[in-house]
């Protein structure tokens, strides 16, 4: 089985600082990571994905975030907050049925980007 | 290309009541999916679909039902809704199991 988790339902920073937004995940099998951002009345939008290859991944907006299978986490970073990264983010991973393929995926509870000016 | 599409974009229900909720979508993917987001709960899979007319259950898929009878269509059935079913429901499609692109969702009250 599949979960994952979000530390911290809010997290506040000051437009210019670093942004950092833990996900840690367990999972029984190789996982496709996720991280997907959602404004405010709209749907997601991916930011990023890890399937295999490179374990640090660019995303748009300029986010990022590392693949580290050892602490199976997945933590998605910014260097410098904008006013504009205000939103809902959430950390997702694969989830495969009992005959191997993939049946959606699992997110974590989500946690609010609030930025302060 | 519109991408994922989800009508209606908001429903009032009264207790018992039942409701169709279209999902459409243009990409020509295999794979779609509805989800219901609740505060502080993320998005949990109801249902979903990996080919045109299939369907399997997700985490919580009491008092939902689902067709899938075109490939670019998913549909998502409440026949008797419960203020439990009170969420915003998204859908999804994506190819095979890759990304998936998101429907800006349809908010549902059901009193």
């Amino acid at each position: 089985a599949q979960s994952v988790t979000q530390l911290g339902s809010h997290v506040s920073v000051s437009e210019g600082a670093l942004v950092l937004l833990r996900c840690n995940y367990s999972s029984s099998v190789p996982p496709y990571l996720f991280w997907y951002v959602q404004y405010p009345n709209q749907g997601l939008q991916l930011l990023l994905k890890y399937t295999t290859g490179a374990t640090l991944v660019k995303g748009i907006n300029g986010f990022e975030a590392e693949f580290k299978k050892s602490e199976t986490s997945f933590h998605l970073t910014k260097p410098s907050a904008h006013m504009s990264d205000a939103a809902e983010y959430f950390c997702a991973v694969r989830t495969l049925s009992s005959g191997g393929g993939a049946d959606g995926l699992t997110f974590g509870k989500g946690t609010h980007l609030i930025i302060q000016p | 290309n519109a991408g994922v599409t989800q009508t209606p974009k908001f429903r009032v229900l009264k207790t018992g009541q039942s409701m169709t909720l279209l999902c459409a979508q243009d990409m020509n993917h295999e794979y779609m999916y509805w989800y219901r987001q609740d505060p502080g709960m993320g998005l949990r899979l109801i249902h979903y679909s990996v080919g045109e007319g299939t369907t399997a259950k997700g985490e919580v898929p009491d008092g939902y039902n689902v067709s899938r009878l075109k490939k670019q269509n998913f549909l998502l059935g409440l026949e008797s809704a419960a203020p439990s079913q009170t969420s915003v429901y998204f859908c999804a499609s994506s190819k095979m199991d890759n990304e998936q692109f998101f429907g800006p969702g349809t908010r549902l009250t059901v009193l």
